[in-house]
């Protein structure tokens, strides 16, 4: 099992620059999660998809930000254009059907990308 | 949105000390979990409790879901170097947006050897 696997691991990129963030969920699951964390407001929910088909995006900050998930082993988080308060680490999580402490309400967490807008 | 109040938010204790940090609410949960972060990592579970009043262990760490359904606790015995880092609670509400958690601020674990 190779775990969520995210993409890149850090980027540093230019203010106003477009910047998409990739993500694997483990196979089989069928949630998937896109967060962010910083100091300041810990780990916030932005997005979630549930069957490939977003179920709440109400914590996308603003236009700038769009999550897709075209199939069950692929999700995207672009921001465009990027901006400087954009800065932070952005987690992917997946969640397998079930109950049990790693499947229901256990989400597996990637090691995140840790993004840096100059 | 709701709110888990996490305490301490930091901690500094010397090896083989016992540990004991909490998670409120003025809310009710039907779930409680406490995930630990390694620096440069993601979180990763540590215990799920499902049940009011549910008492659950793993290895050296012990965790309840409060009676109350408001609060849940977690406590690491005779602390080790490797236990360094940030521990979050996460909470599932009733009827809440199905797997959505919501998240403490974390609480950072200092171990001095």
């Amino acid at each position: 099992d190779a775990g969520v696997i995210q993409s890149p691991r850090h980027e540093v990129t230019e203010m106003g620059q477009e910047v998409t963030l990739r993500c694997k969920p483990i196979s089989g699951h069928n949630s998937l999660f896109w967060y962010r964390q910083t100091m300041m407001r810990g780990l916030e929910l932005l997005i979630y998809f549930n069957n490939n088909v977003p179920i709440d995006d109400s914590g996308m900050p603003e236009d700038r930000f769009s999550a897709k998930m075209p199939n069950a082993s692929f999700s995207t988080l672009k921001i465009q254009p990027s901006e400087p308060r954009d800065s932070a680490v952005y987690f992917c999580a997946s969640r397998g059907r079930g109950r049990g402490p790693n499947t229901l309400y256990g989400y597996t967490f990637g090691s995140g990308t840790r993004l840096t807008v100059v | 949105g709701q709110q888990l109040n996490q305490s301490p938010q930091s901690m500094f204790i010397q090896e083989g000390e016992d540990v004991s940090m909490n998670c409120t609410s003025s809310s009710i949960f039907n779930t409680w979990l406490w995930y630990k972060q390694d620096p440069g990592e993601g979180p990763v579970l540590l215990i799920a409790l499902y049940k009011a009043g549910e008492l659950t262990s793993n290895g050296r760490l012990t965790a309840q879901f409060g009676i109350t359904r408001k609060d849940s606790f977690l406590n690491i015995s005779a602390s080790i170097p490797s236990d360094v880092g940030i521990y979050f609670c996460a909470g599932q509400q009733p009827g809440g947006s199905q797997g959505n958690l919501i998240f403490g601020k974390g609480t950072k674990l200092s171990v001095k050897p």
